[in-house]
């Protein structure tokens, strides 16, 4: 079955601490892959994708991600996170050819402490 | 930045009423998804239309929610008649499908109160 796991549902650190968000998939192909966050009260903006080439992505605020085919994994990683940066993130995977079900993972929330 | 409008932003009324909430999708998307977002079951894909066309409304329960696309720049999500457990977060994406994906446009979601 198609699905995607967050494995964290809340992590706190402290601002210019590094982070890491995990993300696991199991999905019958290598799938489209994402990260999305929402702060409170707006609708979810794409930090980054991975479609094909280097498994290492940036997004946009200072954010990337890695694929690990081997691992089934996603995980979104920032150097110095920043106060701003509380949300909620959502990882999700797709089929590379077609819209159809988009897979949203349950969510991390994400706490920073000044 | 080309956005996807959702209205209204909040609703709240009262059990049995019927309930219409609207999209904009980003001009030129040729996709439209509706979701729904709670703490409980998180977020769900209700329905999703392509070119306007429905093309999977089986997260949706058929007896009270419909959806449309009257035309490309408006898709609605009605609920008739609306209960207290369709509170909730709906959210509203539109994308360009096909053989290139696009990620998903979120617009910022109708926040719908049941009592």
């Amino acid at each position: 079955a198609q699905s995607v796991t967050q494995p964290d549902i809340h992590i706190t650190v402290s601002e210019g601490a590094s982070l890491e968000l995990r993300c696991n998939y199991s999905y019958g192909a290598t799938p489209y892959l994402f990260w999305y966050v929402q702060s409170p009260g707006q609708g979810l903006q794409l930090l980054l994708k991975y479609f094909s080439g280097d498994t290492l992505v940036q997004g946009i605020k200072g954010f990337e991600a890695e694929f690990k085919r081997s691992q089934s994994s996603f995980n979104l990683r920032k150097p110095s996170v920043h106060w701003s940066d509380a949300a909620e993130y959502f990882c999700a995977v797709g089929p590379k050819t077609s819209y159809d079900k988009v897979i949203f993972g349950p969510g991390t929330s994400l706490s920073v402490i000044p | 930045d080309a956005r996807v409008t959702q209205t209204p932003r909040h609703k709240v009324t009262e059990m049995g009423q019927e309930v219409t909430m609207r999209c904009q999708p980003i001009l030129g998307h040729n996709t439209v998804f509706w979701y729904r977002q709670t703490m409980m079951q998180g977020l769900e894909l209700l329905a999703y239309f392509r070119n306007r066309a429905p093309l999977d409304d089986s997260g949706m329960p058929k007896d009270r929610f419909s959806a449309e696309m009257p035309d490309a720049t408006l898709a609605t999500l009605k609920i008739q008649p609306s209960e207290p457990r369709d509170s909730a977060v709906y959210f509203c994406a539109s994308g360009m499908g096909g053989a290139d994906n696009q990620p998903q446009h979120f617009g910022d979601g109708t926040r719908l109160s049941i009592l």
